[in-house]
């Protein structure tokens, strides 16, 4: 089962910012926070990840708490394009190399 | 720099017929994971496998289903004896190496549809 929880679905203002919430409290040790998107079903597209800093990349910055119980994904300046399934995965360290992929939040960008 | 290739990118079967789904990982990635999304569901992990080697099928269905990756050559994902709830989209990714800080490029997918 997926580690994550994130809202159902956000819409979006067209060249505004969009903030994308993921809760994942019983992350633990050393695992890494990964984020896909999957665009009106395309294969998943990987964004970004991060362990405890903050990191950025030139498709979005990922935000983590200082207790790593959430995470913000960040599009600085959503277009139409950013519209699809955005996915926040917990990745266990070790072990298993698979990613479990949850029900994931529908962004809407509108024009 | 090509990415994940897959082939076909859409392939019909009877059902009782066998299904080939081939991935091509990206250069220089040694590593290859299969996925299936059924009808508006998530994506669910099937295998894991390195140059001749599965490392994890845990999600993989006990029969009808194989995997391999060869020396030379895509891996292959082989489904014997299909039925109809054998559709979905069936995604490859590959990574460069072992291990959660390698993140996995996913293929554009074969949608397989049995008849």
């Amino acid at each position: 089962d997926a580690k994550t929880t994130q809202p159902t679905s956000m819409d979006c203002a067209e060249g505004r910012a969009a903030n994308l919430p993921c809760n994942h409290s019983t992350i633990s040790g050393n695992e890494y926070v990964y984020w896909y998107r999957q665009i009106h079903s395309q294969g998943p597209q990987y964004i970004i990840h991060g362990l405890k800093n903050n990191e950025t990349n030139e498709m979005a910055s990922l935000i983590i708490t200082e207790d790593r119980k959430s995470s913000t994904l960040i599009l600085p300046h959503a277009t139409l394009r950013d519209t699809a399934v955005y996915y926040c995965i917990v990745r266990p360290q070790g072990g298993s190399e698979k990613l479990v992929f949850g029900k994931g939040m529908k962004l809407t960008v509108n024009p | 720099n090509a990415g994940v290739m897959q082939n076909p990118r859409h392939l019909v079967r009877r059902r009782g017929q066998e299904a080939r789904l081939r991935c091509s990982p990206m250069k220089g990635h040694s590593h290859v994971y299969w996925y299936r999304q059924l009808p508006e569901e998530g994506l669910k992990f099937m295998v894991y496998l390195q140059k001749e080697n599965i490392i994890d099928e845990s999600g993989m269905p006990k029969e009808r289903f194989s995997a391999e990756f060869p020396k030379e050559g895509p891996s292959i994902l082989r489904i014997q004896q299909v039925v109809r709830g054998d559709s979905a989209a069936y995604f490859c990714a590959s990574s460069w190496g072992q291990g959660d800080i390698y993140e996995q490029y996913f293929g554009p997918g074969t949608r397989l549809t049995v008849t």
